[in-house]
């Protein structure tokens, strides 16, 4: 069975720090995993993918299969990154796409 | 090329009452899905298809039923709503080889 795990359901910080969102995840064979973002009452919209290893609006995230972790950073972060950040997982071969609960990022002035 | 396209965008319903939710997508996309959205739960699978005529249950698939007689449209029926169906549901398309899915606008169901 697959899992996806964001163990912070909100987020605070001020604007021009870092911040980073957790996600770990189970999966018993190879994962491919995303980040979605969803501004104020719009549409989840694909922020990052793994195996593209971009950087997207200044996000960038590291799958470690080691501890199997897919975190998104950010150095330096600004208002208009407040949004809920959803981290997926589907199977290489598969697709259906499952999300965590989520994590509410709030910047402050 | 308008992309997901779901309505109604809101709906009130009551207890009771059976409804469907319109889905389409104007992307050939193979791969099909339903969530429903709710607080500190992420996104849940409803069903999900992979082409037309095939349709399949995902984590949370009671009280709903699907159909995909065309690639373009996926809509998705209450059969008899319930106050524990209120929730955002969104659908979504991916294609073959596309590694993200695209989302729709999203339909906010109330259940009274």
């Amino acid at each position: 069975a697959q899992r996806v795990t964001q163990p912070e359901k909100l987020l605070s910080v001020f604007k021009g720090a870092p911040v980073e969102l957790k996600c770990n995840y189970s999966y018993s064979g190879s994962p491919e995993l995303f980040w979605y973002v969803q501004y104020s009452r719009q549409r989840l919209q694909l922020l990052l993918r793994h195996i593209s290893r971009e950087s997207i609006k200044g996000f960038t995230a590291d799958l470690n299969k080691g501890e199997t972790s897919f975190h998104l950073k950010k150095p330096f972060a600004q208002e208009e990154d407040s949004a809920m950040y959803y981290c997926a997982l589907s199977g290489s071969n598969d697709y259906k796409l499952s999300f965590g609960a989520g994590t509410t990022v709030t910047v402050r002035a | 090329n308008a992309g997901v396209t779901q309505t109604p965008k809101f709906q009130v319903l009551k207890t009771g009452q059976s409804m469907t939710l319109q889905c389409a997508q104007d992307m050939n996309h193979e791969y099909m899905s339903w969530y429903r959205q709710d607080p500190g739960m992420g996104l849940r699978l409803i069903h999900y298809s992979v082409g037309a005529g095939i349709t399949d249950q995902g984590e949370v698939p009671n009280g709903y039923n699907v159909s995909r007689s065309t690639t373009e449209d996926f809509p998705l029926r209450l059969l008899s709503a319930a106050p524990s169906q209120t929730s955002v549901y969104f659908c979504a398309s991916k294609g073959q080889g596309n590694y993200g899915y695209t989302f729709g606008s999203g339909t906010r169901l109330t259940v009274v």
